[in-house]
């Protein structure tokens, strides 16, 4: 059962689209966030919401935008997609409440933009 | 700007080997210091963590090495295994008041049979 899904895993699209990554938890933690991994495999947090509250907006172009419909779900629309945005897109979510707070992840979202 | 520095950006070593991969940070306000595992095609997962009031902390065959007064820390593998292989990241925050880890550039270790 697995614990943060995304979808999709792949995403093709040309320059200009407008495309959207979902994810889910079923850990019944209050935090989620998105990170971007770029070709040389660095992470960078990009957003992150607890209990449906923005509480991390990185400098990020507005052409992404954050939307958590609930505590479970934190979904991620990207409009006029340039060939930058390639990269892995990766889902994480935390229980602050908890000793660590560790970060689960999602398995990626990969977006290749032509 | 990163707030933690990452060293090597790779290294292979031979089944048995000790890979070991440094990291070092500025912000002293720092106080939770995680590791991070990545196979390929996967999500990074936890694999060891350490807060700055211990000098070394080892689970199974990782250990992190601690060394506040110098800012840096460091994780080693031992007797490295080929499923070792993989990108390992450095992370640290300041827990519990902060939800933003800051994460090293990545090793990418390669363990030979």
């Amino acid at each position: 059962d697995t614990a943060v899904s995304q979808t999709p895993k792949y995403l093709v699209t040309q320059m200009g689209n407008d495309k959207s990554i979902k994810c889910e938890q079923n850990l019944g933690h209050d935090t989620m966030y998105w990170y971007k991994q770029d070709s040389k495999k660095f992470l960078k947090i990009m957003f992150s919401y607890n209990n449906k509250e923005l509480i991390i907006n990185e400098t990020v172009p507005n052409r992404f935008s954050p939307k958590s419909p609930d505590k479970a779900h934190l979904n991620l629309h990207i409009n006029s997609l340039e060939l930058g945005d390639s990269a892995v897109y990766f889902c994480a979510s935390s229980q602050e409440s908890l000793v660590g707070g560790e970060l689960f992840f999602g398995e990626g979202s990969r977006l290749t933009v032509l | 700007q990163q707030q933690v520095k990452q060293s090597p950006q790779s290294l292979i070593v031979q089944k048995g080997g000790i890979p070991i991969i440094n990291c070092a940070y500025e912000n002293t306000a720092f106080d939770y210091f995680p590791w991070y595992q990545q196979f390929p095609g996967k999500g990074p997962a936890l694999l060891i963590a350490i807060r700055p009031d211990v000098s070394e902390k080892k689970e199974g065959r990782f250990t992190i090495s601690f060394n506040k007064s110098a800012k840096q820390f460091s994780l080693h593998i031992m007797d490295s295994q080929p499923g070792d292989s993989a990108t390992y990241f450095c992370a640290a925050s300041l827990y519990p008041n902060d939800y933003k880890l800051s994460f090293g550039a990545g090793t990418t270790v390669t363990v030979r049979a």
